[in-house]
Parts: structure tokens; C-alpha cells; sequence
């Protein structure tokens, strides 16, 4: 069954450091997603991503973060200078086209965690 | 603005015994809803979800869940638990006005613990 795959599942670093986290989407699917999950707090919407240019983002999604799709599988996430608050699960999240029903496909995560 | 409660951050129920995790929303316009599943190391697993109709929708894994408008919920129940549905449960809202930008609404979670 097709799914979602995250590089790394687990990244240590230094406050101020920049972190690329890395998904694979599944493979005919059009719109892809980030959120991020603080423990102990709600999963939260970071930001959505089609055909190239970002949806929408979120009051959290600001200048130290960006999205990318380099080539036709990966989609990152890039996080320019690391703070402390950004220590999180991160899911990466994808659908298809022609599924307009709010259900979207998650990745197992990769926890951030600065020091 | 959209908003998931789900009171129960931790239940802890006896193998055999029945479940029911709790779901409330708020929001102005009509929503979607959903339950997700995330088992240990694993990733966010769509459980069921309520679209429209029939208000009693069942998911995977023999789970159901009831959506009642009036009183805002989508409690999540399992007649009968097993040891492997120890996990972490989520519930979630989306508006469906917004095809094409899905942007789920999450609940904090609530850790269902079986005991043998």
C-alpha cells in the first residue's frame, strides 16, 4: 500500500541551526501538507502546497520557514534558524486530485528536537 | 474559526471491556469530521470519517462513531477492545468549503491505554 515516507525520524540540533526535514509523498497525489505537533499540544496545521506555490499557511508557518519541492517526489520542509519552541513532531501529509473529503494521508513524523 | 475538544487526554480500559473516547467541535458552518489513529511509531491513520448522512459511521478495526449536530459531538466507540488498539486518537474537523485546501482542525489527542 502506497504511503508516505519522512527522512529523518528523529534530528537533534543546535538553536540557530538550519534543519531541512524531508518527505516523500505518495506518488500521484497533487496536494501536500505540513503540520507540527508540540508534545502535549494539538497536531497544528503549518502549511498546505499545490501545484508549486503554497495554499495557505498558518500564523506559525513565518519567514523561518519554507516549503519545497525540488523534483517530482520530495517536498521539504526548511527551517532557516532553529529556535527552542520549535522542538515538535513535524507530519508530512499528501492527497490525491480527486479526493475532496478533507482526508489526507500522514507520514509516521520526524520529531525535532533544539537544544 | 474551527475548534476540536476532546476532554479525555488518557483512558485506560480493561481488554474485552467497551470504549468510547470523546469528541466536541465548535464551528459556524457545517464540517467534516474525523477520527484518526496513530499507533505507536507509526504515523496519523484515518480511522472513519462523517461526511454527510447517515450519522452512525464505522471505521476500521470495528470502531464507530455518532455524529450529533445538536450537541456538536463525534464520540469515538469500540464495543469490545483489544491489546492492539492501544494508541493515540485524534479527532478532527475540516470545512468543506474549502475543496482543494483541506486544513484539518485537531483535537490534543487522547491516549487509549488496554489493559489485560
Amino acid at each position: 500500500e502506497p504511503e508516505v515516507t519522512q527522512t529523518p525520524s528523529h534530528q537533534v540540533t543546535q538553536m540557530g541551526q538550519e534543519v531541512i526535514l524531508r518527505c516523500v509523498p505518495i506518488s500521484n497525489h497533487l496536494y501536500f501538507y505540513w503540520y507540527r505537533q508540540i508534545l502535549g499540544q494539538k497536531v497544528e496545521f503549518l502549511v498546505s502546497f499545490y501545484n508549486n506555490e503554497i495554499s495557505e499557511k498558518s500564523e506559525i508557518f513565518d519567514d523561518q520557514f519554507s516549503v519545497e519541492r525540488p523534483d517530482g517526489s520530495n517536498f521539504t520542509l526548511k527551517i532557516r534558524s532553529t529556535k527552542l519552541e520549535d522542538s515538535a513532531m513535524y507530519f508530512c501529509a499528501s492527497r490525491g486530485l480527486h479526493q475532496n473529503t478533507g482526508e489526507l494521508f500522514f507520514g509516521e513524523g520526524s520529531r525535532l528536537t533544539v537544544l | 474559526a474551527q475548534s476540536v475538544t476532546q476532554l479525555d487526554s488518557q483512558v485506560p480500559v480493561f481488554e474485552e471491556a467497551p470504549v468510547e473516547l470523546r469528541c466536541n467541535y465548535s464551528s459556524s458552518v457545517s464540517v467534516y469530521l474525523f477520527w484518526y489513529v496513530q499507533y505507536p511509531n507509526q504515523g496519523l491513520q484515518l480511522l472513519l470519517k462523517y461526511l454527510s448522512g447517515s450519522t452512525l459511521v464505522k471505521g476500521i478495526n470495528g470502531f464507530e462513531a455518532e455524529f450529533n449536530k445538536s450537541q456538536t459531538s463525534f464520540h469515538l466507540r469500540k464495543p469490545s477492545v483489544h491489546i492492539s488498539d492501544t494508541a493515540e486518537y485524534f479527532c478532527a474537523v475540516s470545512d468543506p468549503r474549502w475543496f482543494g485546501n483541506e486544513k484539518l482542525t485537531f483535537g490534543t489527542g487522547t491516549r487509549l491505554t488496554i489493559i489485560p
